[in-house]
């Protein structure tokens, strides 16, 4: 089935450890992105990328990076997890920037 | 002012009952309008498209006022499926530089829809 797909679903993990979140879409989209979502605060875009070897800082991008080697897949990886990292990590992929977005089905994420 | 605002709610509204939000936003410049729909613990879908002229499909209908900088949307004849939350979604640009925008979510209202 097409679609985005999310790795893992869950994960609890120890603060100053390091962790790559996993995003592949075989739709072909040219765009792809990351948001995390807070209660009260909505989705806020990390990083984005519009095309397969380029990426952009989204809102909030400070202690995350994210790399786009090929059109299908854009980890996200944070270089030494915090507290406030706690959240739920969100990627999307679009055909062409800022069209409809579709989501994978989230990361839930606990820094302890 | 916050770029995409939302009620955040809760509308708790009867079973068939019509039930209608606004979202504004902030930047005159902005193209591209979608409201997604969110259940609880999961990702958020597109739920559909704003165009210029407004658009229907099925039981909900959307509408945009570039005057007034909002979007809408109605819902009709509400079922219980229809409960979650829904978010609005505005294209904003962060540089005058072609390319430099992003799609800004709202925060989300959140409907229940009760038997």
């Amino acid at each position: 089935i097409a679609g985005i797909t999310q790795a893992p679903t869950s994960q609890i993990l120890a603060a100053g450890r390091r962790m790559t979140l996993r995003c592949t879409q075989d739709m072909r989209h040219n765009a792809m992105y990351w948001y995390r979502q807070d209660l009260g605060l909505g989705l806020r875009l990390i990083h984005y990328s519009n095309t397969a070897g380029t990426t952009g800082k989204g809102e909030v991008p400070d202690g995350y990076s994210v790399s786009r080697a090929n059109t299908d897949d854009f980890p996200l990886t944070l270089a030494s997890a915090v507290p406030s990292q706690t959240s739920v990590y969100f990627c999307a992929s679009s055909e062409q920037p800022n069209t409809e977005a579709f989501f994978g089905q989230g990361t839930r994420l606990t820094v302890v | 002012r916050k770029e995409v605002e939302q009620d955040p709610g809760p509308f708790n509204v009867p079973e068939g009952a019509t039930v209608a939000f606004n979202c504004t936003y902030s930047n005159s410049a902005s193209q591209s309008f979608f409201w997604y729909r969110q259940d609880c613990r999961k990702e958020p879908k597109l739920l559909m498209s704003v165009y210029s002229s407004g658009n229907e499909d099925g039981r909900f209908t959307a509408q945009l006022n570039r005057a007034s900088q909002y979007i809408s949307l109605l819902i009709r004849d509400s079922k219980l499926s229809d409960s979650a939350t829904y978010l609005c979604v505005v294209n904003v640009w962060v540089s005058s530089n072609f390319g430099n925008e992003k799609l800004t979510f709202g925060t989300g209202t959140r409907l229940t829809i009760i038997p």
